[in-house]
């Protein structure tokens, strides 16, 4: 079961920060956030995870608030090739080895 | 690209056929996933190999079988297809080792299986 919700659906314009929101109010202290998305009909392409403090690489940012119950994913500078369906996942040594990707959040970005 | 590589692309069956999907891991990576992706919906966890042993399971009846080779190759092997098994089957490689870190699953681009 998804222990993660995303709304879903989003747009943002072309060259503005796109900010994704998760809420993940019952992860425990052991469990990372992971980002993934997946552009249509593709592999799901990983982006991000971090555990308690803000992460940052090349594709994006990650936001964990202090309570770890949300974050928000950044994507500083969206282009059309970032419109994509993005996964919020929770997963920690005690969640299996598997990844719940539930629905999604569809992101468009809009010329 | 991840290095993770899936064959075939496409696959037509028939119901009550039986298939069989391959997945080569990234370099330096000693487990795979399988996930089923239904149409409209998200991946879900099929099984996990680890050291060629299953390593964990979702939800999937036992027609749903893999292995994984020495090489950390693995396949999937799906008995007795049924409509509803029609999807893209993604496989995943990661590297396992002692202690928890955040295991990254980096993904390949999926088969996409039609059950007529």
């Amino acid at each position: 079961d998804a222990k993660t919700t995303q709304p879903p659906s989003m747009d943002c314009a072309e060259g503005r920060a796109a900010n994704l929101p998760c809420n993940h109010s019952t992860i425990s202290g052991n469990e990372y956030v992971y980002w993934y998305r997946q552009i249509h009909s593709q592999g799901p392409q990983y982006i991000i995870h971090g555990l308690k403090n803000n992460e940052t690489n090349e594709m994006a940012s990650l936001i964990i608030t202090e309570d770890r119950k949300s974050s928000t994913l950044i994507l500083p500078h969206a282009t059309l090739r970032d419109t994509a369906v993005y996964y919020c996942i929770v997963r920690g040594s005690n969640t299996g080895n598997q990844f719940y990707f539930g629905t999604g959040t569809s992101l468009t970005v809009i010329p | 690209e991840t290095g993770v590589t899936q064959s075939p692309t496409h696959l037509i069956k028939t119901r009550g056929q039986q298939v069989t999907l391959r997945c080569s891991s990234q370099s330096g990576h000693n487990t795979v996933s399988w996930y089923q992706q239904a149409l409209g919906q998200g991946p879900q966890f099929i099984f996990q190999y680890y050291r060629e042993e299953e390593n964990g399971r979702g939800n999937f009846p036992p027609r749903f079988s893999g292995l994984q080779f020495p090489n950390y190759s693995s396949e999937l092997n799906v008995n007795a297809l049924e409509l509803d098994d029609s999807a893209l089957y993604l496989c995943a490689s990661s590297l396992v080792g002692q202690g928890y870190s955040g295991e990254t699953q980096y993904f390949g681009p999926g088969t996409r299986l039609l059950v007529l």
